[in-house]
């Protein structure tokens, strides 16, 4: 168990619909990221967070959001979904807002849109 | 942008060395890292390297790191069939909030 809690482990949706993805990070981290990988793209950067606030967006789709609670945990909310966002979405957290403590990841949620 | 390349694919015989290589272009690295993704799980952190450093060992994994050409290599010792997932190489730049991932490499021991 790395710590990070990501929840559901499986997801299966049909096109069109709007689904959420949930996150807690290791405890005492304040930065979580967000992460897609799918069979021919690789590990795909989403959006980080630190303490609540957007910091970094990677290669984010504007169907897709992401926001951060006070408590820390995070969620990623992917609407109008389309068969090309079936992927592996990863959550990982650090502790501090960019380098050197590496990131912890949680095992994934596995979407499958049908 | 950063650009992190690796092969896609490496096939060892149990026993054997294997080397897992890595080239980055970015000249501000500071940190490099090395990821295992076992099938159907997330990526474990499994050793880094400063920039400042030419050589990090971990019991049977050997870091390299040559800055000048901007290669990173994992070498794993005497390689068991559960050491088969995805190695993924990152960097990370001072300042910078995220790491940078390569594509991953796909290891196969075979027994």
């Amino acid at each position: 168990d790395s710590g990070v809690t990501q929840t559901p482990k499986h997801l299966i949706t049909a096109t069109g619909q709007r689904v959420t993805l949930r996150c807690s990070p290791r405890s005492g981290d304040l930065s979580v990221y967000w992460y897609q990988q799918s069979l021919d793209q690789g590990l795909q950067f989403l959006i980080q967070y630190y303490n609540g606030e957007e910091r970094a967006k990677g290669n984010i789709l504007e169907r897709f959001s992401a926001q951060q609670f006070p408590d820390l945990h995070s969620e990623l909310n992917l609407s109008s979904l389309e068969l090309g966002d079936s992927a592996l979405y990863f959550c990982a957290s650090s502790v501090e807002a960019g380098y050197g403590s590496g990131y912890t990841f949680g095992s994934g949620t596995r979407l499958t849109v049908v | 942008g950063e650009d992190v390349e690796q092969s896609l694919f490496l096939s060892v015989r149990e026993g054997d060395s294997s080397v897992i290589n890595c080239t980055y272009t970015d000249s501000s690295s500071t940190y490099l890292y090395w990821y295992k993704q076992e099938p159907g799980a997330g990526l474990q952190l499994l050793t880094y390297i400063f920039s400042n450093m030419d050589m990090k060992q971990d019991q049977r994994l050997t870091v390299l790191l040559n800055k000048k050409d901007k290669h990173l290599s994992l070498r794993i010792a005497d390689t068991q069939t559960g050491d088969s997932a995805i190695y993924f190489c990152a960097e990370s730049s001072t300042g910078a909030n995220n790491l940078f991932f390569g594509t991953g490499t796909r290891l196969t021991v075979i027994p």
